[in-house]
């Protein structure tokens, strides 16, 4: 089946700085990708909808300046979370889709970000 | 909101079946029947989907009521490691997949 890959799959950061998360589809290319997150205990919310090389098209609620989406290829799609702070702290999962109906959506790992 | 109800718990017993249900009396003409689960701390699996015919793959079977106003997930023979919360949902067309709260499913041994 196809393959979508998360880095890094954890991260500490210090309150106030950037961290960045990459997701690659490994073995299609995917004309599109999400980015949700998920608290604990609680369901996946979608946070946007990229598609490649257009603006990501971003959820009500969901700050676009502090969640910088880039989907610069088919195959890679980046989430920089700007300006963490603690209520940042999550599990950001991405995933992909090739554009074939029925659709399939491909997830990746997770990312689980700390923000101390 | 997400368009499916689902009970919030279900047990099962290792090596039974597992059948999950879900209500979608709002689905449209167009829209498929979706299945995922997610492992804790993982990201969702794609289990099976359905547009109106039943459907079985090797992970699961996938009945959808002849109204389409329902379905049921049926994991024939459960195992530990299908302990999982899993997600029924609705698409059509380019929607975006939109998670419910699922059925947290827990194999007993």
């Amino acid at each position: 089946g196809a393959v979508v890959s998360q880095h890094p799959s954890r991260v500490i950061c210090k309150s106030g700085t950037s961290v960045k998360i990459e997701c690659r589809s490994l073995d299609f290319q995917a004309t599109t990708m999400f980015w949700y997150r998920q608290f604990p205990k609680q369901s996946l919310m979608l946070m946007a909808t990229s598609n490649e090389g257009s603006k990501a098209t971003y959820e009500q609620g969901v700050e676009k300046d502090k969640f910088l989406i880039n989907h610069a290829s088919l195959t890679l799609s980046t989430l920089t979370v700007t300006s963490a702070h603690p209520e940042d702290s999550s599990f950001y999962i991405c995933s992909a889709r090739a554009g074939q109906r029925p659709y399939e959506q491909y997830f990746g790992p997770g990312t689980r970000l700390t923000v101390t | 909101d997400a368009k499916t109800t689902q009970p919030t718990s279900m047990d099962c017993a290792e090596g039974r079946a597992a059948n999950l249900p879900c209500n979608h009396s709002t689905i449209s003409g167009n829209e498929y029947v979706y299945w995922y689960r997610q492992i804790h701390s993982q990201g969702p699996q794609y289990i099976i989907h359905g547009l109106k015919n039943n459907e079985t793959n090797e992970m699961a079977s996938l009945i959808i009521t002849e109204d389409r106003k329902s379905s049921t997930l049926i994991l024939p023979h459960a195992t530990l490691r299908d302990t999982a919360v899993y997600y029924c949902m609705t698409q059509g067309g380019s929607e975006k997949l939109v998670f419910g709260k699922g059925t947290k499913l827990t194999v007993n041994p």
